[in-house]
């Protein structure tokens, strides 16, 4: 069965470095999602992008945030300058009809 | 308007007995209601989904029922499991024409004791 594969699955960090969390979403998916979940929180809406374009930020996604999709398999969420409060389970999730989901395992970004 | 108020927060239930998760919206635009598990670790897992056109969906020992004018949708799991312990989220889907987010409740950690 497809499904989404996000790597690394853990990053440490340094306040203030860059990072770039990296994910495959399903291969005949066209709409791509950004989640985070804090540690023992809800999961939190990011960001969403469809042809090549985002298409809706929320206010978490500041200009410290930013996607791609460099080819036509990749979707990568980079954080420029990390703050503490950036620490969390990042989730990319990626949907066919722009109603089911699908959610890859996360990556657990940590900022030292 | 946007959230997904879900109760309770956390649910002891034994093995085989019924679980009842309970969600609640003010947004009548939502358009799709899923519930999602998620084990300790794991990205969250889509279990059951419904739209407000229907008032109930079965699939195994899972079944949403949806209570539109009351706003209100809830999960059953039906003689529960041991391997049913994780958290669960209700979600509803902001409505075509925007960016078709997800809006996710708070969780409820579920445990089914032996």
């Amino acid at each position: 069965e497809p499904e989404v594969t996000q790597t690394p699955s853990h990053q440490v960090t340094q306040m203030g470095q860059e990072v770039i969390l990296r994910c495959v979403p399903i291969s005949n998916h066209l709409y791509f999602y950004w989640y985070r979940q804090i540690l023992g929180q809800k999961v939190e809406f990011l960001v969403s992008f469809y042809n090549n374009e985002i298409s809706e930020k929320s206010e978490i996604f500041d200009d410290q945030f930013s996607v791609e999709r460099p080819d036509g398999s990749n979707f990568t969420l980079k954080i420029r300058s990390t703050k503490l409060e950036d620490s969390a389970m990042y989730f990319c999730a990626s949907s066919e009809t722009r109603d089911t989901q699908y959610f890859g395992p996360g990556t657990r970004l940590t900022v030292l | 308007q946007q959230q997904v108020k879900q109760s309770p927060q956390s649910l002891i239930v034994q093995k085989g007995g019924i679980s009842i998760i309970n969600c609640a919206y003010e947004n009548t635009a939502f358009d799709y209601f899923p519930w999602y598990q998620q084990f300790p670790g794991k990205g969250p897992a889509l279990l059951i989904a419904i739209r407000p056109d229907v008032s109930e969906k079965k699939e195994g020992r899972f079944t949403i029922s949806f209570n539109k004018s009351a706003k209100q949708f809830s999960l059953h799991i039906m003689d529960s499991q041991p391997g049913d312990s994780a958290t669960y989220f209700c979600a509803a889907k902001v409505p075509r024409g925007g960016s078709e987010k997800l809006v996710f409740g708070k969780g409820t950690k579920l445990t089914v004791n032996p």
